[in-house]
Order: structure tokens, then C-alpha cells, then sequence
């Protein structure tokens, strides 16, 4: 069974960073074709899609968010981290991460249940 | 990138369907087989529903499926039931190797 869980601050102040860690199980990131995104969604509002980092250590970013966005794995760990820098209010919501199954393919599934981040000014 | 434009909501009666349209560009959608759809009930994860454009995963049931024409994706409900009620998100793969996400639709089961 895989599964994905998001993990970290739910509260940070303005201008500081944020590091969120999703932690995964039933799949292994070396795997050839592997991939984990990270994707948020502010309160009420819709979904963004932010990073992913492939088996391959390859990095894709939101080109909106590109400066400020650091993915990176542990393999060993079964981790991905994001980090996004200068964070401002407007970056509240809740962070999920996922897998997708084929880079080829470009579908998300499973999600992890999420984590909300608040931002406080 | 620019989201994908979907309508804001659509509802219908049980038994009856609904289809939620998905339009992106020639960037995205339009050249690309790689666009998936998600439902979201209030206070819920994302779950897959259809993937590739037109295919379903294990377990979802077949009264949803999917469809696309040039840059425009669909996602229709035959048969809507009380639990289909949601919002739902399609998403597309796009030149740059990024993903982007549709600005989501409610349905609402009357």
C-alpha cells in the first residue's frame, strides 16, 4: 500500500522559510520512473502545483515560484523536502505531496492527506 | 503558466448528467495525453479518478469517464449521485515538463 504524509510547521511568521518533509512508504524513489510532487491549495481556493523531483534527482519547479522553491530526497529516508523562502501570507493553505507513478504518464496518485500552513504577517 | 479554465460549478438532479470542461493550450492540453482528473469532498485530499484523459483506475466507477478534443479536456458524470457531490480538478503535463492544475469546479447534486 503507498502512502504519503506531509509534515512540518503550521504556523510561520512573514519572511521567514518554510521546510515541509513528506514522508512515503509502499514505493522507493530510486525506482526508474518515480516521481513526487509537492502541490498546495490556499483556503477556498484551487490547486497550484509547485515542484517535483524525479528517481533521477531531476527538478521541475512553478515558474511563478521558481526563486523562492528547493526541492530535494533522501532515499534512504524515504523523503522528499520542500522549501520555499520569503514567505508572505498569501502563501497560507494546505501543502500536499503525492506520487506520481510514471514521469511519462503525469498523473498524481495517491495524495497525502495534507498540512496546513498559516502565515502570520 | 496560466491555469487550466474550468466552470465554477455545475449541479444536476440524481440519475441525470453533468460534464465539466477543462481548456487549456496548444503548451498543455492540446498536445499532450497527460491530463488527469481529481475529485475533492470538503475538507479531503485529491483522489485520482481518471487519468491519461479516458482512463479510470481501480475502483472508480465507470459513470465517470473523460474525454478530449483539441486544447479542451471534459469530465462527465452519468448517473450523479448524492456522493459525487465535490469539487473537482483536472490537471494537464505541459511543454515546460511542469504540471498545471484547473481552477476547479463544484458539482452539486440537487
Amino acid at each position: 500500500q503507498v502512502t504519503l504524509r506531509e509534515s512540518g510547521p503550521a504556523l510561520v511568521k512573514s519572511t521567514q522559510t518554510l521546510t515541509l518533509t513528506c514522508t512515503f512508504s509502499g514505493f522507493s524513489l530510486s525506482t526508474s520512473g518515480v516521481c513526487v510532487s509537492w502541490i498546495r491549495q490556499p483556503p477556498g481556493k484551487a490547486l497550484e502545483w509547485l515542484a517535483r523531483i524525479d528517481w533521477d534527482d531531476d527538478k521541475y519547479y512553478s515558474t511563478s515560484l521558481k526563486t523562492r522553491l528547493t526541492i530535494s530526497k533522501d532515499t534512504s529516508k524515504n523523503q522528499v523536502v520542500l522549501t520555499m523562502t520569503n514567505l508572505d501570507p498569501v502563501d497560507t493553505g494546505t501543502y500536499y505531496c503525492a506520487r506520481i507513478p510514471d514521469y511519462n504518464k503525469g498523473w498524481f496518485d495517491p495524495w497525502g492527506q495534507g498540512t496546513l500552513v498559516t502565515v502570520s504577517s | 503558466q496560466s491555469a487550466l479554465t474550468q466552470p465554477p460549478s455545475v449541479s444536476g438532479s440524481p440519475g441525470q448528467s453533468v460534464t465539466i470542461s477543462c481548456t487549456g493550450t496548444s503548451s498543455d492540453v492540446g498536445i499532450y495525453n497527460r491530463v488527469s482528473w481529481y475529485q475533492q469532498p470538503p475538507g479531503t485530499a485529491p483522489k485520482l479518478m481518471i487519468y491519461e484523459v479516458s482512463n479510470r483506475p481501480s475502483g472508480v466507477p465507470d459513470r465517470f469517464s473523460g474525454s478530449k478534443s483539441g486544447n479542451t479536456a471534459s469530465l462527465t458524470i452519468s448517473g450523479l449521485q448524492a456522493e459525487d457531490e465535490a469539487d473537482y480538478y483536472c490537471s494537464s503535463y505541459t511543454s515546460t515538463s511542469t504540471f498545471v492544475f484547473g481552477t476547479g469546479t463544484k458539482v452539486t447534486v440537487l
